[in-house]
């Protein structure tokens, strides 16, 4: 059974635009919830994280959102750019570094 | 500061056969946890060691197990490979496992083929 359910499986943005990726759990136990971004051949990259006390979190281009009523959360990409182009996965924790991932997006930024 | 590193990058194996990978973490971190990526199942979590003890374990038959050392070093070992082993598997280390959420760090991952 999938622990966190992740959507869209791919994107394709304009470069320029925002990227909206959303993943949704079940177990409330969950205190954790980081984003990871992987490139062909290379071991994902944390991006950003945010924990259930805050509905929201900005590094940058890079937004969280948390909804912890829907047991929801996304990761919205401001300004899309072709070097974005990557795999991102959400994940969460509820102790340790034992994660459970979401399926993977893959986004492609177009010029 | 060099990353997680992992050994080798890439291996081929055939059925019936075991293999043992390797991670070295970042200098200082001491909690280390291995996962396997495959397209289908997508990132699943294999174990999890801190200061030698595991602490944690995913839903893998026995064939799959790891140990680490006490320069915080880890291994995992296959044993008995069936084809459907052949994924990455990936190695992340942390500074250590409190609540605190030490960011974990991935090497690049052993990609495992089983003939």
């Amino acid at each position: 059974q999938q622990q966190v359910k992740q959507s869209p499986q791919s994107l394709i943005v304009q470069k320029g635009g925002i990227s909206i990726i959303n993943c949704a759990y079940e177990n409330t136990a969950f205190d954790y919830f980081p984003w990871y971004q992987q490139f062909p051949g290379k071991g994902p990259a944390l991006l950003i994280a945010i924990r259930p006390d805050v509905s929201e979190k900005k590094e940058g281009r890079f937004t969280i959102s948390f909804n912890k009523s829907a047991k929801q959360f996304s990761l919205h990409i401001m300004d899309s750019q072709p070097g974005d182009s990557a795999t991102y996965f959400c994940a969460a924790s509820s102790g340790g570094n034992q994660f459970y991932f979401g399926t993977g997006t893959s986004l492609t930024v177009i010029p | 500061k060099a990353g997680v590193t992992q050994t080798p990058r890439y291996l081929i194996k055939t059925r019936g056969q075991q293999v043992t990978l390797s991670c070295s973490p970042i200098s200082g971190h001491r909690s280390v946890s291995w996962y396997q990526q495959t397209p289908g199942q997508g990132l699943q979590f294999l174990f999890e060691y801190f200061s030698e003890t595991q602490r944690n374990k995913g839903n893998f038959p026995g064939r799959f197990s790891g140990r680490q050392f006490s320069n915080s070093r880890s291994e995992m070992n296959v044993s008995t490979l069936e084809l459907g082993d052949s994924a990455l598997y990936l190695c992340a280390s942390s500074l250590s496992i409190t609540s605190a959420r030490d960011e974990a760090f991935f090497g690049q991952g052993t990609r495992l083929t089983v003939v």
